[in-house]
Formats: structure tokens, C-alpha cells, sequence
């Protein structure tokens, strides 16, 4: 099992739609999560943190983090063009330095 | 605050040539990472640094080098240059305190050996 896992994609939904991506990871004792968005061409810019089980809102986003079922996910309501883009989840797993692990991403498009 | 800047943005090597990626952080971050990214493959860490004079191997260090003197800097030097080397390179810092380690990446450099 990789340490970090996403579905490759693409995932397609309509614009005004709600995007759903989902990350698991396999070290229970994981700590620090995160996602990252990464047009193409450009570098991951971090758009949401989330560090105790529940939900987690920004804005039109809403990270949500299940440690039970080791799995951690990222909504985006009301999805527009402008979130088409790369979703990068990264973990911190426990103990050692403070080094996270990212998985291959999720590609979203959002179409008219 | 400029955040985390790298030069070159582009770059063509011949096979065996080497070179120095550059990279500078303004926020007072104490880690700081370099990352290769390979088409549809994601993030692969080269070398990170938890402070100056600190540094240490991540997952595909192999021909490469880093060095860290100050805070601030943290360059990636590349010894003669393979075509396997052909990648984007992310400079990253993050201030680690407790289980807090948001990162923040640089502009990528893209770098192509022939």
C-alpha cells in the first residue's frame, strides 16, 4: 500500500457543482494534513490544513479528516473553471523530522 | 515579502556539465526542501535542511548536493548532469513548531539536460 494514495483522475464536474477529492494514508499515527492545489505549469500553492478529525472551512473549500478510517478529503463547492487544476494531499506522518509525504495528485476539471 | 524565490527559471545543460540551482526564502522559515517533479509522477524529495548547517537526505538524493550556510539560502548543485535529471526542481520552506508544517514553494526551475 502507498504511504499516501489519490485517484489519478481526471475527476470532471459540471461548474457550480461540488467537487469531492479524497486522500488515505497508511500510517495511523499521521498528524499534519494538507492539500495543495498546482496549475499546470506552476508550483503547489497550499490551500487548506487540517490537524484534529472533523471538518475544516475556507471559503468555498471544506477539508475533512477521519483518522479512524485513515482517510482525509477535500470539497469545493460551487466549483468554478478557475479550479481546474492538479490536488496534491501530503501527510505528515508521526514521529521522525517534519517531513511530508504527497501523493501523485487529483486531476479536477471543471466544465461550463 | 517575497516568500520563496529560485533561479534560473529555465535552464538547458549538456550531459556532464553541472550547475547550481539557487534558492532564497524571506520568511525566517527554519526547514527548507528541494523537490523534483517528473511528469504525472508527483513530488520526490531530494535533500531537506532543518537549519543552517543542517542537512539531509529525502528520497532520490543521488547526484545531487546541497549546502546551507544562512537561514535564507539553500542551493541545489547538480554534478555532471544526466538526462535523467530532466525535471522541474521546487525549492520549499515551511516553519516547523509542533505538528505545525505548512510548506510554501518557490517558482520551479525547469531543466532540461541534452
Amino acid at each position: 500500500q502507498k504511504e499516501v494514495e489519490q485517484n489519478s483522475g481526471p475527476l470532471s464536474v459540471p461548474e457550480g457543482a461540488i467537487a469531492s477529492l479524497n486522500c488515505t494514508y497508511s500510517d495511523r499515527g499521521s498528524q499534519s494534513f494538507f492539500w495543495y492545489r498546482q496549475y499546470s505549469g506552476k508550483s503547489p500553492e497550499l490551500i487548506m490544513s487540517i490537524y484534529s478529525n472533523g471538518d475544516k472551512e475556507d471559503g468555498r473549500f471544506t477539508a475533512q479528516l477521519n483518522k479512524a478510517s485513515q482517510y482525509v478529503s477535500l470539497l469545493i463547492r460551487d466549483s468554478q473553471p478557475s479550479d481546474s487544476a492538479t490536488y496534491l494531499c501530503a501527510v505528515k506522518k508521526s514521529g521522525g523530522s517534519y517531513i511530508p509525504t504527497f501523493g501523485r495528485g487529483t486531476s479536477l476539471i471543471v466544465h461550463p | 515579502n517575497a516568500g520563496v524565490t529560485q533561479t534560473p527559471k529555465f535552464r538547458i545543460l549538456k550531459i556532464g556539465q553541472s550547475m547550481t540551482l539557487q534558492c532564497t526564502q524571506d520568511m525566517n522559515h527554519n526547514y527548507m526542501y528541494w523537490y523534483r517533479q517528473d511528469p504525472g509522477m508527483g513530488l520526490k524529495l531530494i535533500y531537506y535542511s532543518v537549519g543552517a548547517g543542517i542537512t539531509d537526505k529525502g528520497e532520490v538524493p543521488n547526484g545531487y548536493n546541497v549546502s546551507r550556510s544562512t537561514t535564507e539560502d539553500f542551493p541545489l548543485r547538480l554534478e555532471l548532469a544526466a538526462p535523467s535529471q530532466t525535471s522541474v526542481y521546487f525549492c520549499a520552506s515551511s516553519y516547523v513548531a509542533g505538528t505545525y508544517n505548512e510548506q510554501f514553494f518557490g517558482p520551479g526551475t525547469r531543466l532540461t539536460v541534452l
